[in-house]
């Protein structure tokens, strides 16, 4: 068993859809959960950051962390093209373990 | 703006060859890690240091090898590349304790091995 599933996608939705993203994971012991965004021939870049359970917004950005079901999900309000990427939950201390991303498509 | 730089981006390089993917940081960071990226699947640890003359082997065994001499200044070398070294590699660092705030990624070197 992986240690992070992330559901694999594509997904592709409408420009102003809300996008949802979600990670399950095995180890009780994460502290830092994270969500990275990846565009085509880059490297990842930090999204979203937060420790331990709770939620977090930033702008059209929500993370949510569920340390009971260990469960964490990202969404995205008003979808625009320019989140067309594909998006990477980690999780874990100094040493991240990632999720294989989701890709996700807004159409104009 | 990267803060962390990654040379070459791209490589195409034949069977047997020694290699050397750069990487630099200008943050200070204590913390750096290389990460190996395939299409459609997750990054794998494949090497880590916290600090100067501290290396480690990641989760993900690899035949590469890396130093760490300098604090910015974190190489990792293939001394005799095959087509199974065909990949993305990612270099990333961190602060740590209350400074720590996930990991600032370079854009990668993407490796072909022919």
């Amino acid at each position: 068993q992986k240690e992070v599933e992330q559901d694999p996608g594509p997904l592709s939705v409408p420009e102003g859809a809300i996008v949802s993203l979600n990670c399950t994971y095995s180890n009780s012991a994460f502290q830092y959960f994270m969500w990275y965004r990846q565009y085509s021939r880059k490297g990842p870049e930090l999204l979203m950051y937060t420790y331990s359970s709770g939620n977090k917004e930033d702008g059209r950005f929500t993370a949510q962390v569920d340390k009971s079901s260990k469960y964490i999900s990202l969404f995205i309000r008003d979808s625009q093209p320019s989140d067309s990427a594909t998006y990477l939950c980690a999780m874990g201390d100094y040493k991240l373990s990632f999720g294989a991303g989701t890709t996700v498509t807004v159409r104009a | 703006e990267a803060d962390i730089y990654q040379t070459p981006r791209y490589l195409v390089i034949g069977t047997g060859k020694k290699i050397t993917l750069e990487c630099s940081q200008t943050m200070g960071h204590d913390k750096m890690y290389w990460y190996q990226q395939d299409p459609g699947m997750e990054l794998h640890l494949i090497h880590y240091s916290y600090g100067v003359n501290s290396t480690e082997k990641g989760d993900l065994s690899s035949e590469s090898t890396v130093s760490r001499i300098r604090t910015e200044h974190f190489p990792l070398t293939l001394e005799s590349a095959r087509p199974s070294h065909t990949s993305q590699y990612l270099c990333a660092s961190s602060g740590q304790g209350a400074s720590y705030y996930g990991y600032t990624f370079g854009s990668g070197t993407r490796l072909t091995v022919v």
